[in-house]
């Protein structure tokens, strides 16, 4: 079975702090993504990953960067964390040429 | 680019009764479709998709979704519900060809009623 898994279930993190959360993926998949989750708006794109040291902008990319160092792991950072980035955010993989995205089960961030 | 519209954001049904989730989507190109679930504190799964071939396609649990060109919809349908049906559905749209990212809709919260 694909297992994507996220450091955290749960994060609390004050206003103005750096924020990493981590994706890991043991399938051997070329792409990986990352969303958030917020009621009444699905999922939104923040940025996804072709291969190692690839990165791309998705829809909402602002406040958020993404690291990509070895194939199996995609962490998203949150330079300056900002209320308005209280979230549920999910991360994904995927086989380049397949189209099922594997999710992982999502960390829910509390910025005060 | 492409876009999802899931017009109902929740939908209460008696258990064992019949349910219809709607998605419709916009593209000018020739897209693939899908159906996630997200169950209670867990992440999106996928529950069925449509690649080409027949405009039908099933679940193992019983959901089915029917690919209608003409009406640019992928609505999704299950004969008889169960309580574990309760979850969150998402539909969501991906252009043919290279490594486009998925677009998702914005959910439709199933809940059954006892």
């Amino acid at each position: 079975d694909v297992k994507v898994t996220q450091s955290s279930r749960y994060l609390v993190k004050r206003t103005g702090e750096k924020v990493f959360l981590e994706c890991v993926q043991d399938m051997d998949h070329e792409n990986m993504f990352w969303y958030r989750q917020d009621p009444g708006l699905g999922l939104r794109l923040i940025y996804f990953s072709y291969d190692v040291k690839m990165k791309e902008k998705g829809d909402i990319p602002e406040g958020y960067s993404v690291s990509r160092e070895k194939k199996e792991r995609f962490s998203l950072i949150l330079e300056s964390a900002s209320t308005n980035q209280t979230s549920m955010y999910l991360c994904a993989s995927r086989v380049t040429s397949l189209y099922e995205q594997y999710f992982g089960p999502g960390t829910r961030l509390t910025v005060t | 680019a492409q876009s999802v519209t899931q017009l109902d954001s929740q939908v209460p049904v008696f258990e064992e009764a019949p349910v219809e989730l709607r998605c419709n989507y916009s593209s000018s190109v020739s897209v693939y479709l899908f159906w996630y679930v997200q169950y209670p504190n867990q992440g999106l799964q996928l529950l069925l998709k449509y690649l080409s071939g027949s405009t039908l396609v099933e679940s193992i649990n019983g959901f089915e979704a029917e690919f209608n060109k003409s009406q640019t919809s992928f609505h999704l349908r299950k004969p008889s519900v169960h309580i574990s049906d309760t979850a969150e559905y998402f539909c969501a749209v991906k252009r043919k060809g290279g490594n486009e990212k998925l677009t998702f809709g914005t959910g439709t919260r199933l809940t059954i009623i006892p």
